[in-house]
């Protein structure tokens, strides 16, 4: 079954709203979730690491006041997109690992269009 | 720094012939190394890993890999494909101790009756 279940799939907002995804962690505790962005045809970059009880630490050239992270639980992280603009567009993608040593865990994604 | 090859971009090939998608990567500590695979408009499912131990791993859904050091390279293979097998695969090596992983573009493969 799922280990890792995000919410909501497919997301179309206009430009200027906020938009929150949330990436929950079915089978265990996560301290650390991780947010990436898949741009169409292309393959996956790490936005941010989310951290439980801590600000999130985000990869060069992500603006970490447009993309606001949360990771108020041990099984709950969610990305909030502020002020939504079309080049937001793209495929979001959270992932969990159960361990130091285990694999990543993923979401199924979350559509996002900004109109 | 971390970086990684994938060869190729896209991949066709018949229902039931061989094929091998292709990674090569680079790094000057050692790695841990991951094959995931992309259906349309989802996530990444794990297909298989590669941590220590022996070079040979195999995976889900019939796919085998070979981790090669010399060669810093970490090629994925399945003997007989089968039309189910058609979406995207990413090869992605983690530095050890890092805890981050850095994906390929992507490999193609688009299996054809």
């Amino acid at each position: 079954g799922a280990v890792v279940s995000q919410h909501p799939s497919r997301v179309i907002c206009k430009s200027g709203t906020s938009v929150k995804i949330e990436c929950r962690s079915l089978d265990f505790q996560a301290t650390t979730m991780f947010w990436y962005r898949q741009f169409p045809k292309q393959s996956l970059m790490l936005m941010a690491t989310s951290n439980e009880g801590s600000k999130a630490t985000y990869e060069q050239g992500v603006e970490k006041d447009k993309f606001l992270i949360n990771h108020a639980s041990l099984t709950l992280s969610t990305l909030t997109v502020t002020s939504a603009h079309p080049e937001d567009s793209s495929f979001y993608i959270c992932s969990v690992r159960s361990d130091g040593n285990s694999p990543l865990h993923f979401g199924n994604g979350t559509r996002l269009t900004v109109t | 720094a971390q970086s990684v090859t994938q060869l190729d971009s896209q991949v066709p090939v018949f229902e039931e012939a061989p094929v091998e998608l292709r990674c090569n990567y680079s790094s000057s500590v050692s790695v841990y190394l991951f094959w995931y695979v992309q259906y349309p408009n989802q996530g990444l499912q794990l297909l298989l890993k590669y941590l220590s131990g022996s070079t040979l791993v195999k995976g889900i859904n019939g796919f085998e890999a070979e981790f090669n050091k010399s060669q810093t390279s970490f090629h994925l293979r399945k003997p007989s494909v089968h039309i189910s097998d058609t979406a995207e695969y990413f090869c992605a090596p983690e530095e050890g101790g890092y805890n981050k992983l850095i994906f390929g573009a992507g490999t193609r493969l688009a299996v054809h009756p």
